[in-house]
Formats: C-alpha cells, structure tokens, sequence
C-alpha cells in the first residue's frame, strides 16, 4: 500500500512572499499520478495542480508550481506571490495509474496554510 | 450549473438509525467515489464505482453500503449508524478512473 506524508501541520506567511509545501510518499508503483487539493474554510476540495509521474518537467498553474523529484519520492508545491485567498487547507494525493479506480486517492493529513496581511 | 450535488449538507442522528446521503452528478462521469474527513487523518476512501452497476469497497468499507444504479447517482448508506462514523462525507467523481476527481461540498454527519 502507498503512504502520502506532509511534514508541515501547519505553516505561516506573509502576503506576497513565495512558500513551499511538502509531500513525500511511498509506494513500489512505477506509473501514478500526483494531486494537490485544496480545501478552504467553505470546505470544498479544489484540485491545484496534476502531475503525472512519467512525465519529466514539473507542472505549472499560474501561481503554482512543483517539483516532482521521482527518485526521492518527493512532490512540493511551490505558491508564489501569495495571497490572502490562498489561505485554506493543502492536501497531497497519491493515485495509482491504471487500477480502475479500486483504489482512489490517496491523502496526506494536510498542511494548514495561513497567509497574513 | 454542472457538478456535483450532495445531500443533505448536514445532518445530527442518533445512533442505530439508518442515514443515506445522496450524491447526484451532472457531467456523465463514470467513475464515482465516497470519502470521509477525519480531524487530523485526511480523506480516506469508502467505496468507489468505475461505472454504472459496479461498485468496490475502498480502505474504510465497514458499516457502508453503495449501489449505482445509473451514470448519474451514488448513494451511501449507513445501516445502523455509531458515534465513529461521525465524520464529513464527500463524494467525488472522474470521467474514467484514473483522472482527476471533482468534489461535491460535503456532507457533516455527527451520530449521537
């Protein structure tokens, strides 16, 4: 079984400035796909950013980037110019590619992000 | 608007009560899913259903029923409900099984 982990229960920042989330997992499976979700006060689960694990370069949204490091098993997301809207929950999520959905996502605890005015 | 549409949005009920919450999509998706949201554990899946008139059980099952009787519904039921599975519910859904999921807004369930 795969196991996602975010180191961070909780992080703080100023408006404006660039933070980095972190995600590691674990898993023994070669093709799977990477998610971030964020879920804000009104509770609702936006997915962030995808990232495919055989592709090579990092996934970019506007605002959000990763970096995907495959061989350490590592998946940050990256917020650059934060904003007080950014404030929310971030969750990482692990899927395995081709399992016909038995499996789903997998989650993180979560990273509680605070940005201050 | 298309999405997802869970119902109710919350709920308090007695123990040993039987509860469905229903999950309605509108975007012809055939892949569907149930978590629950546990303070300081993430989502964690119930059951799933890669297409209409399949279901299987996820890696928290125990006390859940599912049925998909068509494309666009996907509800979970509770047969006798206790106070562990208070929790925040969602469902989710994928236009095949390996894509990206989109959430409804969640349901709060507290069993007393």
């Amino acid at each position: 079984a795969q196991t996602v982990t975010q180191s961070q229960p909780e992080m703080s920042v100023q408006e404006a400035e660039t933070v980095t989330l972190s995600c590691t997992y674990d898993t023994s499976e070669s093709n799977y796909y990477l998610f971030w979700y964020k879920q804000p006060p009104s509770r609702q689960m936006i997915l962030v950013i995808r990232q495919e694990a055989y592709k090579q370069q990092n996934a970019t949204e506007n605002r959000f980037s990763v970096n995907f490091q495959k061989a350490a098993k590592s998946f940050s997301l990256k917020i650059s110019d934060s904003q007080l809207g950014d404030t929310a929950m971030y969750f990482c999520a692990f899927m395995k590619q081709g399992r016909g959905g038995a499996d789903g996502l997998t989650f993180g605890k979560g990273t509680h992000l605070i940005i201050q005015p | 608007i298309a999405g997802i549409t869970q119902a109710p949005t919350s709920q308090i009920l007695a123990a040993g009560r039987r509860m469905t919450l229903r999950c309605t999509q509108d975007m012809r998706h055939n892949a569907m899913y149930w978590y629950r949201q546990d303070l300081g554990l993430g989502l964690r899946l119930i059951h799933y259903s890669n297409t209409a008139g399949t279901t299987g059980k996820g890696e928290v099952p125990d006390g859940y029923s599912v049925s998909r009787a068509n494309t666009d519904d996907f509800p979970l039921t509770l047969a006798s409900a206790v106070p562990s599975q208070t929790s925040v519910y969602f469902c989710a859904s994928s236009e095949q099984a390996d894509q990206p999921q989109h959430f409804g807004d969640g349901t709060r369930l507290s069993i007393l």
